[in-house]
């Protein structure tokens, strides 16, 4: 096990729905992220947390919004999404932001948006 | 120009043989090199980190070509085990952790 978890692993949603993400690690890391991943592409990451605060908003649409309430847990909310939106979406964490850190994955939600 | 480029395969390789494939990052300020592995509809997980030298982890070989900005992953004697999807990663300094993905060569291994 990777000492970070995601809830749900599945979600299916219509475009006027909300709905949020969760992801929890127990490794003690102070930085979380947010990518997505959809079939044959890079990573795509959207969101960089560290200790709490919001670093680095990749250029991800406002239906986007997460919330980081302390440094375990990582939230995206999600409202009025689009069916390309549909993907697996990661949350990874590492002990900081220097960038020679290993990031550990969540196991992923995947969404798929009707 | 993609950031980080990959063969996406699939290289089907024999059980017992040796593979290796390579990947190219077009920012010379790459700072820190990776090789994380993911596995069908699984989370990506760090096989290796790349060192200037080259570094070897069992049956893992990684290399770095700064000059000609590539590194590369061999696998010897391949195992079942090892059909994956393997994920080429880079990161400058003073990126916020930022991690710069290739989209991944798959490898089969066959009996």
């Amino acid at each position: 096990e990777t000492g970070v978890t995601q809830t749900p692993r599945h979600l299916v949603m219509g475009m006027t729905n909300k709905k949020s993400l969760k992801c929890e690690q127990h490794l003690g890391h102070n930085a979380m992220y947010w990518y997505k991943q959809s079939a044959k592409k890079p990573l795509e990451l959207m969101f960089v947390y560290s200790l709490e605060e919001r670093v680095e908003n990749n250029s991800v649409p406002s239906r986007f919004s997460p919330e980081c309430p302390n440094s375990s847990h990582l939230f995206l909310h999600l409202h009025t999404l689009q069916p390309e939106d549909s993907a697996l979406y990661l949350c990874a964490s590492s002990q900081d932001t220097s960038g020679g850190e290993t990031q550990y994955f969540g196991p992923g939600t995947r969404l798929l948006v009707l | 120009r993609k950031e980080v480029e990959q063969d996406p395969g699939p290289f089907n390789v024999p059980e017992g043989a040796t593979v290796a494939f390579n990947c190219t990052y077009s920012n010379s300020a790459s700072q820190s090199f990776f090789w994380y592995r993911q596995d069908c509809r699984k989370e990506p997980k760090l096989l290796m980190s790349v060192y200037s030298s080259g570094n070897e982890d069992g049956r893992f070989t990684a290399q770095l070509n700064r000059a000609s900005q590539y590194i590369s992953l061999l696998i010897r004697d391949s195992k079942l085990s090892d059909s994956a999807t393997y994920l080429c990663v880079v990161t400058l300094t003073d990126s916020w952790g930022k991690l710069q993905f290739g989209a991944g060569t798959q490898v089969v291994v066959t009996p």
